[in-house]
């Protein structure tokens, strides 16, 4: 399938091993944030999501760790295996109820 | 659950001319959005529905693009004249509730359609 963007930053990752991936967000007001995963050809998956009231939460494999001092959030995948390379967004409710989404990171796992 | 259906995968036209995108959303979803995706980009926002009304096209360039959900499931967006800065994919997603968060209110995206503008 077509490719999502081409020059994203690009973490290249061993399979097996952890995988953080940053974002940083513009809206200090921001209260909700989601992780999404966007594969080759397909639209964007949910995979977490977190509210401003909480620092850290977990999911399968996945957490996400929010800063609101330094308007930083970050997914960490464990023990990344080849289905999870992709691209990965995050993104953040506006004032506007709507979501915005940030620039993606490619995830490249090397088998 | 069949997911959101898009049609079609990609079309490829020359400036000015006209193009339609059609999408049917996951069966009861009563809210319904067109996306944006620029190629390196994050989606954005153009329309969103609410059955067959608009609560949000803030964001949708009406000069040239129009969208519809006349009765309230499938929905069509269409752009004329098409210019060069209008290839991207076009997202649709659907969610069963309004507004973002989680559980009923998490949104399901389609495949896209990819347009190409020469």
């Amino acid at each position: 399938g077509e490719s999502v963007g081409l020059h994203l930053p690009t973490l290249s990752v061993q399979e097996g091993d952890n995988s953080i991936i940053n974002c940083a967000y513009s809206n200090s007001a921001s209260d909700y944030f989601i992780w999404y995963k966007q594969e080759s050809g397909k639209g964007p998956q949910f995979i977490i999501d977190i509210r401003s009231n909480m620092d850290k939460r977990q999911g399968q494999r996945v957490t996400v760790l929010l800063n609101k001092t330094v308007k930083h959030l970050s997914l960490q995948i464990a023990a990344t295996q080849p289905g999870d390379s992709a691209v990965y967004f995050c993104a953040e409710r506006d004032g506007n109820n709507r979501l915005a989404f940030g620039k993606g990171n490619q995830v490249v796992v090397i088998p | 659950e069949a997911g959101v259906a898009q049609s079609p995968r990609y079309k490829i036209i020359e400036k000015r001319q006209s193009v339609a995108f059609w999408c049917n959303p996951i069966s009861g979803h009563a809210t319904l959005y067109w996306y944006q995706q620029i190629l390196g980009q994050g989606p954005k926002l153009l329309i969103q529905f609410q059955n067959n009304g608009v609560v949000d096209d803030s964001q949708l360039p009406k000069d040239r693009f129009s969208a519809e959900r006349l009765k309230g499931v499938d929905s069509t967006l269409k752009i004329q004249p098409a210019k060069l800065e209008d290839s991207a994919v076009y997202l649709c997603a659907s969610s069963l509730r309004r507004g973002v968060g989680s559980g009923a209110n998490v949104l399901t995206f389609g495949a896209g359609s990819r347009l190409t503008v020469l």
